[in-house]
């Protein structure tokens, strides 16, 4: 059956320091993957979207790479602040149905 | 733009209640999503609509669960009867038909508490 991994524990950075989050997926060729940020008691919300034939996508501080051969993205965010602490969750999405990954909660030390 | 509207946010019911959530999608998407999201199993998609018709209900867990969407701009999630392991929050989103980005927008959920 299809499963998508993401660090099941939290992950704590050091502010200005760069987070790095994990989404490794196994039965399953999503034609794209999106990731999603979402704060407690607050519905996600969407980030961004990689498409299987890029390698890499960027948003502001944020950095998206796909590796269909691995199965895996990566979710870079730069220069980190408390701000940036929530959960992050990524999604495969292969015609109109997507699958959720059970996220990872990133925690920003001041 | 309001977003995605759902009401109630809270909901406490006991066992063998029915319950009814309800869901406004954003103005002029003709794509809307029912999720539930608990520690254990994370965010699992219910079921979804294409201009107010069910596409996939495969994500229903059981008979005791139905969704109807009567019109574009309404759509409604019953549990009759409830169960204590229907506790979770559940989301409705919704998704312009731009397929090139996929992004759907999320309400902010009701949290369902049945004793």
């Amino acid at each position: 059956s299809q499963k998508i991994e993401q660090n099941s524990e939290a992950l704590n950075i050091q502010e200005g320091k760069t987070a790095t989050l994990t989404c490794n997926y196994t039965n399953y060729s999503p034609a794209y993957l999106q990731w999603y940020r979402q704060d407690p008691g607050r519905g996600p919300v969407f980030l961004l979207l990689i498409r299987e034939n890029e390698k890499e996508k960027r948003k502001e501080r944020l950095k998206v790479t796909f590796d269909t051969t691995l199965k895996q993205s990566l979710f870079h965010i730069t220069a980190s602040q408390p701000a940036d602490s929530a959960t992050y969750l990524c999604a495969l999405v292969r015609g109109d149905k997507i699958i959720f990954g059970k996220g990872t909660r990133l925690h920003i030390l001041p | 733009d309001a977003g995605v509207i759902q009401s109630p946010r809270h909901e406490v019911t006991e066992m063998g209640q029915e319950v009814t959530l309800r869901c406004k999608p954003i103005s002029g998407h003709n794509s809307l999503f029912w999720y539930r999201q608990t520690m254990m199993r994370g965010l699992e998609l219910l079921i979804y609509f294409n201009n107010n018709v069910p596409i996939d209900d495969s994500g229903m867990p059981e008979d005791r669960f139905s969704a109807k969407m009567p019109n574009a701009s309404f759509s409604t999630l019953k549990i009759q009867p409830s169960e204590p392991r229907d506790s979770a929050v559940y989301f409705c989103a919704s998704r312009h038909g731009d397929r090139r980005t996929y992004e759907q927008y999320f309400g902010p959920g009701t949290r369902l508490t049945v004793t």
